[in-house]
């Protein structure tokens, strides 16, 4: 089944213990964008992935880093997370940029 | 700047009312996609429409897409309860270089609750 993963589905944490997000995809896509939702402010685009090896900042980048060493994977790390990264996060995929996005379940955190 | 404005921001409405929800912006865009997100899970892909004044329709839902290529409609007729969640519009503009597409650009969604 094609699909996009992301685990864990919720965390709570505390500020500043280091936390990744994982995010893998099944169906060859060549992008690959984390988001997170926040009530009022919509789906807001952290970062995005061209290809392995091309990562790229979107709208929110600040507190958070990615990596892409392999096509089918894209972690999202909170170095340092704080209270204000609390929210709802998407990972999403499609072939190429601009294209259909097929989205994971969402990963609710809780920074405490 | 929200380059793509929703409207209504909510709406509640009676099981069997007709209902349209706006997508509007002052950018063209080369395609423009509707996601409907239910609680507790992500966003999936209704509909992409790419030519001015391209009408689509899936079952009960109706999407437009206006003839400049700014805007988008969707019309719901006869709603059910299940067609509740969050509907989100999504744009995509083509470069300037290569005529690549860019990153999609999502509205901040209009959520559509259908009472029994």
């Amino acid at each position: 089944e094609a699909q996009v993963t992301q685990n864990p589905r919720y965390l709570i944490t505390v500020t500043g213990k280091k936390l990744t997000v994982t995010c893998s995809q099944n169906m060859n896509h060549e992008y690959m964008s984390w988001y997170r939702q926040d009530p009022g402010l919509g789906l807001r685009q952290i970062y995005y992935s061209m290809n392995v090896e091309v990562t790229d900042k979107g709208d929110v980048p600040e507190g958070y880093k990615v990596s892409r060493k392999e096509k089918r994977n894209f972690p999202l790390i909170l170095e340092s997370p704080s209270p204000n990264q609390t929210s709802l996060y998407f990972c999403a995929s499609s072939l190429l940029q601009g294209e259909t996005q097929y989205f994971g379940p969402g990963t609710r955190l809780l920074v405490l | 700047t929200q380059l793509l404005e929703q409207s209504p921001q909510f709406l509640s409405i009676q099981e069997g009312e007709n209902l349209t929800v706006y997508c509007n912006s002052s950018s063209v865009f080369s395609s423009l996609q509707w996601y409907r997100q239910e609680p507790g899970e992500g966003p999936v892909l209704l509909v992409t429409v790419v030519t001015g004044g391209e009408v689509k329709k899936l079952k009960r839902l109706t999407f437009q897409f206006g003839d400049a290529r700014k805007d988008s409609s969707l019309h719901i007729t006869a709603a059910q309860p299940g067609d509740t969640g969050l509907y989100l519009c999504a744009g995509s503009r083509r470069l300037n270089y290569g005529g690549s597409q860019g990153n999609l650009i999502f509205g901040k969604g209009t959520k559509l609750s259908v009472k029994p």
